[in-house]
């Protein structure tokens, strides 16, 4: 399978508990993007990644929010002391080369529920 | 500010039938357009996509349909499948930036 992965896919926390989320992109794409969909939402954009450079960052990404692309392969997110309002599905997409108009791939995404 | 919006939270078509999905935009600066289909706990799945030199994409069943002066795209299903039922997503980008905004998505049912 060369399609985008995440893991994991389902995850239950307690408000105020750190959450880690992976995203393994499809090998070939350079950029990658975060987002998060709530019920009766579109994605809504969090971060974009070139490389292993963080070149754009929502409004909605929050100080409790960070993302990383250390090696400029695959990507974390992580969300620091959890709220409630956290709880949505997080979704990676990846994309080809910079400069191309190329379609962005997402993968199954992680479901997070804070509780 | 959405800038890309659907208008229609929900479709019923019947089998066979042709299924008319529609999308807005507000940003002249977007030359690329998507449509995503996406079925309960999965992502959104990439099913056709249009550049703003086009005016008609075809693949399959599936023709995107871009009216620039219009600020509109439709998606157009024939013949409509059960399969087909599943929430469809609009997306639009400017060449020179990265982002994708997304409508709020349509649901459409396919009734056999």
């Amino acid at each position: 399978d060369t399609g985008v992965s995440q893991d994991p896919r389902h995850k239950i926390t307690k408000r105020g508990q750190n959450v880690t989320f992976r995203c393994d992109p499809i090998s070939e794409h350079n950029r990658l993007y975060w987002y998060r969909q709530t019920l009766g939402q579109g994605p809504e954009f969090l971060t974009y990644f070139q490389n292993e450079a963080q070149l754009e960052k929502s409004r909605l990404l929050s100080d409790r929010f960070s993302a990383e692309r250390p090696k400029g392969s695959f990507s974390t997110l992580e969300i620091q002391r959890t709220e409630q309002g956290d709880s949505a599905m997080y979704l990676c997409a990846s994309r080809g080369l910079a400069g191309t108009q190329e379609t962005q791939y997402f993968g199954p995404g992680t479901r997070l529920l804070v509780l | 500010d959405q800038q890309v919006k659907q208008n229609s939270p929900s479709l019923s078509v019947q089998e066979g039938r042709i299924s008319i999905l529609n999308c807005d935009y507000t940003n002249s600066m977007f030359d690329y357009f998507l449509w995503y289909k996406k079925y309960p706990a999965e992502g959104p799945t990439f099913l056709i996509s249009i550049s703003s030199i086009k005016d008609k994409n075809e693949d399959g069943r599936f023709t995107v349909f871009l009216n620039k002066s219009a600020k509109h795209l439709s998606l157009h299903i024939v013949p409509s499948q059960p399969g087909d039922s599943a929430v469809y997503f609009c997306a639009a980008s400017a060449l020179d930036r990265n982002q994708f905004y997304f409508g709020t998505g349509t649901s459409l049912t396919v009734i056999p």
